[in-house]
């Protein structure tokens, strides 16, 4: 089925290990980003990306690389797991930069311990 | 700094009201203002996109209204039914970017 593509669906971490969570569309979208949810709040922008090869941070970066290789990937990577990114993490893509067919991903629950 | 907030935090209604979820915002120069459903364990579904020029947008039972002067938007579920028990998040996006501010949410359980 076409759509968002979010790999694993749940991953448990020891604190400083490293990690990368994958983001496949098949839709040709341009506009790809990763958002974090915890408990209480809204989605929080990570990371964007607006084309392949060009990235930008969102509202809360640290701790997180991306990069955008392809039109279809858009991996996020933690670098040194920390336990205050314990939460789920949702992929989104569109093919407008203004929200237009804008689809999520199924999310990634991920734990640090 | 754009504040989204949504109250209530969450709702319970019998099968067949009508009912209106809230949506505010501190900052009124925005792009566009959308509307998404989340059913547990799963990802966010769009249902409206209002842009900032217009006044409100309907598709079947659901109708969103914006009010940028006031910073507010309401999403107006007709005749609710148990299938539309799910949370509902409202976002705006400042420009013309993938930036979008979401709120916490209202969690609707329509019960039978």
């Amino acid at each position: 089925n076409a759509g968002v593509t979010q790999t694993p669906k749940f991953q448990v971490l020891k604190t400083g290990q490293s990690m990368t969570l994958q983001c496949a569309q098949d839709m040709n979208h341009e506009y790809m980003s990763w958002y974090r949810q915890d408990p209480g709040m809204g989605l929080r922008l990570i990371h964007y990306s607006v084309g392949a090869g060009i990235t930008d941070q969102g509202e809360v970066p640290n701790g997180y690389n991306v990069s955008r290789s392809t039109t279809e990937d858009f991996p996020l990577r933690l670098l040194s797991a920390a336990p205050s990114q314990t939460s789920v993490y949702f992929c989104a893509s569109s093919y407008s930069s203004t929200g237009g067919g804008y689809t999520f991903g199924s999310g990634t629950r991920l734990t640090v311990v | 700094k754009q504040e989204v907030t949504q109250i209530p935090a969450a709702l319970s209604v019998p099968e067949g009201e009508n009912l209106v979820l809230n949506c505010s915002f501190t900052d009124s120069a925005i792009y566009n203002l959308q509307w998404f459903r989340q059913d547990p364990g799963k990802g966010l579904t769009s249902l409206l996109l209002i842009q900032s020029s217009q006044r409100e947008q309907t598709s079947g039972r659901l109708n969103a209204s914006l009010d940028k002067s006031s910073g507010r938007s309401t999403l107006y579920i007709a005749a609710s039914q148990p299938g539309d028990s799910a949370t509902y998040l409202c976002a705006v996006r400042r420009g013309d970017n993938n930036d979008m501010r979401f709120g916490a949410g209202t969690r609707l359980t329509v019960k039978p």
